[in-house]
């Protein structure tokens, strides 16, 4: 079946530097991806939507020049976590959306981020 | 508007016995609706989706929900609890129409006790 992978996994960085998380389908395009940050215990958080070949579009609240998302291919979206502190610390979820209108949604498996 | 109410936090039931997770949803176009399970650490697996076909939709592990118009309601169900059922579960509505989000239910936590 589809699958979506997202790397690292797990990454710990110093306060202050940068970070990388890549969200790829795997065997599927997808023009829509999602990103999500997931407090312990809690739901998730859509933090914004990511386009092929356009902006994303940011939640309210959700800072786009420390978020910042790329979605360069049909098959791949980045989220740069910059100059992060350790409120930053979280589970970072992706998930892409099979096709440019279907209703089929897959997960990648998080990342865990540790700013220290 | 779209939103997604899970009724209940948490669920334990006994290894072997059926499970029910309940989740309501509003939504102001005809929505696609999913259930999603997390286990710890990790990310989310689709367990089933609703999207206008057959109302009784049949998911992975022996999970099904029922789609109930009037009722606004998709709950989860499985006859009998296997202990690997522990996990995090999320009820999902999509639209696409209008806003196209994913909206989260707050989640269920299902404990099985041996």
């Amino acid at each position: 079946g589809a699958v979506v992978s997202q790397h690292p996994s797990w990454v710990i960085c110093k306060s202050g530097t940068s970070v990388k998380i890549e969200c790829r389908s795997l065997d599927f395009q997808a023009t829509t991806m999602f990103w999500y940050r997931q407090f312990p215990k809690q739901s998730l958080m859509l933090m914004a939507t990511s386009n092929e070949g356009s902006k994303a579009t940011y939640e309210q609240g959700v800072e786009k020049d420390k978020f910042l998302i790329n979605h360069a291919s049909l098959t791949l979206s980045t989220l740069t976590v910059t100059s992060a502190h350790p409120e930053d610390s979280s589970f970072y979820i992706c998930s892409a959306r099979v096709g440019s209108s279907g209703n089929t949604i897959y997960f990648g498996e998080g990342s865990w981020l540790t700013v220290v | 508007a779209q939103s997604v109410t899970q009724l209940d936090s948490h669920v334990s039931v006994s290894e072997g016995t059926p499970v029910l997770l309940r989740c309501n949803y509003s939504s102001s176009y005809s929505p696609s609706l999913f259930w999603y399970v997390q286990h710890p650490n990790k990310g989310l697996q689709l367990l089933l989706k609703y999207t206008s076909a057959a109302t009784l939709v049949k998911g992975i592990n022996g999970f099904e929900a029922e789609f109930k118009k009037s009722e606004t309601s998709f709950h989860l169900t499985k006859p009998s609890a296997h202990m690997s059922d522990a996990a995090e579960y999320f009820c999902v509505v999509f639209s696409t129409f209008g806003n196209e989000k994913l909206t989260f239910g707050t989640g269920t936590r299902l404990t099985i006790i041996p």
